[in-house]
């Protein structure tokens, strides 16, 4: 599904760095969501946004961490002061909305911290 | 808090094989039900979903899944493997009207040509 765009596809950053992650939805699509993807963990849920507002963030580390999606742009999710542990493939979503749970995702992110 | 389950983490199967992968989940409500496919390198894909009518689902490249409501399972099923369904496989699932699907941990298959 190349509709769902997502860049870089690999960002290394060493400790204490700054990384942005960006996510353009598909074509009329108004709702973005973030997964992070460790070994061994599958998928795990951290924040779901509409244009303009973050409808949940329950899965969000409550520091270092933050997302929006722009009235315009694309959607951003920057990890501050970067740790190893922020490691990960970060993937992308997005749904026009109907609240089916069917989600579209785009190639990931994979962020190496150094 | 709904969970999904994947019992098996790692699938080595030959090809021809037959395969089915287990999903079980906790919410006792009316869910919809999802199983993606990653392929080596690639993003998640949708393999096959269920929101209501049959529990036998077909999906693409030869899937089926089978919703069990008294169970909570929604296993996947393929009657002969080949070397290209390597790959992980998720299941996901979302509480009706919810708008935040629950995934499991991803099986991963690998199958032997």
């Amino acid at each position: 599904n190349a509709g769902v765009m997502q860049n870089p596809r690999h960002l290394v950053r060493r400790r204490g760095q700054e990384a942005r992650l960006r996510c353009s939805p598909m074509k009329g699509h108004s709702h973005v969501y973030w997964y992070r993807q460790l070994p061994e963990e599958g998928l795990k849920f951290m924040v779901y946004l509409q244009k303009e507002n973050i409808i949940d963030e329950s899965g969000m580390p409550k520091e270092r961490f933050s997302a929006e999606f722009p009235k315009e742009g694309p959607s951003i999710l920057r990890i501050q002061q970067v740790v190893r542990g922020d490691s990960a493939a970060y993937f992308c979503a997005s749904s026009p909305g109907e609240n089916t749970g069917e989600l579209f995702f785009g190639e990931g992110s994979r962020l190496t911290v150094l | 808090a709904q969970s999904v389950s994947q019992h098996n983490h790692h699938v080595i199967l030959s090809e021809a094989a037959s395969l089915e992968l287990g999903c079980n989940y906790s919410y006792g409500g009316t869910v919809n039900l999802f199983w993606y496919v990653q392929y080596p390198g690639q993003h998640l894909q949708l393999l096959l979903k269920y929101f209501s009518g049959d529990p036998l689902v077909k999906g693409i490249k030869g899937f089926e899944a089978e919703f069990i409501k008294s169970k909570f399972s929604f296993n996947l099923r393929k009657p002969s493997v080949q070397w290209s369904d390597t790959a992980e496989y998720f299941c996901a699932v979302n509480q009706w009207r919810s708008y935040i699907p629950t995934f499991g941990r991803g099986t991963s298959l690998i199958v032997h040509p």
